[in-house]
């Protein structure tokens, strides 16, 4: 069964400390995507990597860092620095399907809640 | 500045009518659209998408349609179930990247 992973699906943690979202894929797809979602916000992208030890800033990126090891796996962290870090944060693969175009598939999510 | 707007934060729809979604975007350079349904506390799921060489795309009860010249697509989905009920996002793909609008919510009503 080919997917997205993301554990834990919810996490608590105090401010001030930094905490790592884990997110794998066995699809084989080269581009992987950070994004947060916040109500009345849509998708917002923090941060994405189209290969291995590669990753660029989205829209959102201050506050959090990312990295890109294996093709599989791209860890976010969320560091002390984010000053609004409660959010659901959502993982996505894509896959390349002509020109320039691009079709994503999602993660489950995880529902980061710091107090 | 917002390339991809979904301008309805809300739809009502009787179950068994037809709903439409609305979605407008500025980037003339989008080749490909996307819908995604997002049910609360889950990730989005793809649901159908257009290349804009078409100016419409059917897969059962949903199509979309593309209006290049006007900058407009629309999902219609008829007929409408309670299971419809959700968030619907609509994307744009330009490059790596994929530009989600801010969503619409779908009230399927009894």
């Amino acid at each position: 069964d080919g997917g997205i992973t993301q554990s834990p699906k919810y996490l608590f943690r105090k401010e001030g400390q930094n905490v790592t979202l884990s997110c794998e894929q066995n699809l084989n797809h080269d581009a992987m995507y950070w994004y947060r979602q916040d109500p009345g916000q849509g998708l917002r992208l923090i941060y994405y990597s189209q290969i291995v030890n590669d990753f660029q800033k989205g829209d959102i990126a201050e506050g959090y860092s990312v990295s890109r090891e294996k093709k599989e796996s791209f860890p976010l962290t969320v560091t002390s620095a984010q000053k609004n870090p409660t959010a659901f944060y959502l993982c996505a693969s894509s896959i390349f399907v002509g020109a320039s175009s691009y079709e994503q598939y999602f993660g489950p999510g995880t529902r980061l809640t710091v107090t | 500045d917002q390339q991809v707007k979904q301008n309805s934060p809300s739809l009502s729809v009787q179950e068994g009518r037809i709903s439409i979604l609305n979605c407008d975007y500025t980037n003339s350079m989008f080749d490909y659209f996307l819908w995604y349904k997002k049910y609360p506390a889950e990730g989005p799921t793809f649901l159908i998408s257009i290349s804009s060489i078409k100016d419409k795309n059917e897969d059962g009860r949903f199509t979309v349609f593309l209006n290049k010249s006007a900058k407009h697509l629309s999902l219609h989905i008829v007929p409408s179930q309670p299971g419809d009920s959700a968030v619907y996002f609509c994307a744009a793909s330009a490059d790596d990247k994929i530009i989600f609008g801010k969503g619409t919510r779908l009230h399927i009503l009894p």
